[in-house]
């Protein structure tokens, strides 16, 4: 059972154009991070939110935790070929227990 | 600081062997995680300790597979016997503290087994 699911799941795209990605879940999580995975290595963390709304600003990514903490959004203005990676979500709850999202592979062609 | 360190980095084994993976986590964190990564089911948490003790052990799929903390600075996955379906990335994470705390995540094991 996958509590975090990421959409899409595969992304391809030119360099300049905006692109989102989502995870959503049922279950309320405490705290929700994003990470980045390059081929060959381990995750990466970007950015943790905790707030239900909170907005965070990470130079061209835009990272949104849902009112209800239920879901999140990555939002990548202007996508560059450095930003090609594996992106995951990764959510907490309250009982200190950790999952982490389906993953989406975003391409950015230059 | 070396980040947190894995061995072996890549592992071939035959069916029914016994394999051990070991991670050493970054000094002063007291939170170890192991995952498992696959292309058919991502990213999976195995096991966690805080302060060497296990805390969420859910995540191992079966008796053949058991983790150990005897120290603050090391750590090892064990499967025996290995079987085919255990081939995946095999990651270490460590973190100071828990709930909202950074992973790092060390390069991880890719074993193969035949």
């Amino acid at each position: 059972t996958q509590l975090l699911e990421q959409s899409p799941q595969f992304l391809s795209i030119q360099e300049g154009e905006n692109l989102t990605v989502y995870c959503n879940s049922s279950s309320v999580f405490s705290s929700l991070q994003w990470y980045r995975q390059e081929p060959g290595e381990g995750p990466v963390l970007l950015v943790t939110v905790v707030t239900g709304g909170e907005v965070k600003k990470l130079k061209r990514l835009t990272f949104q935790f849902g009112d209800a903490r239920k879901d999140s959004s990555l939002h990548i203005t202007a996508a560059q070929p450095g930003d090609t990676g594996l992106y995951l979500c990764a959510g907490a709850n309250t009982g200190n227990q950790f999952y982490f999202g389906t993953g989406t592979s975003l391409t950015v062609i230059p | 600081d070396a980040g947190v360190i894995q061995s072996p980095r890549h592992e071939v084994t035959e069916m029914g062997q016994e394999v051990t993976l070991r991670c050493k986590p970054i000094s002063g964190h007291n939170s170890l995680f192991w995952y498992r990564q696959t292309m058919m089911r991502g990213l999976e948490l195995l096991i966690y300790f805080n302060n060497n003790v296990p805390i969420d052990d859910s995540g191992m799929p079966e008796d053949r597979f058991s983790a150990k903390m005897p120290n603050a600075s090391f750590s090892t996955l064990k499967i025996q016997p290995s079987e085919p379906r255990d081939s995946a990335v095999y990651f270490c994470a460590s973190s100071l503290g828990l709930r909202n705390s950074e992973q790092f995540f060390g390069p991880g094991t890719r074993l193969t087994v035949l």
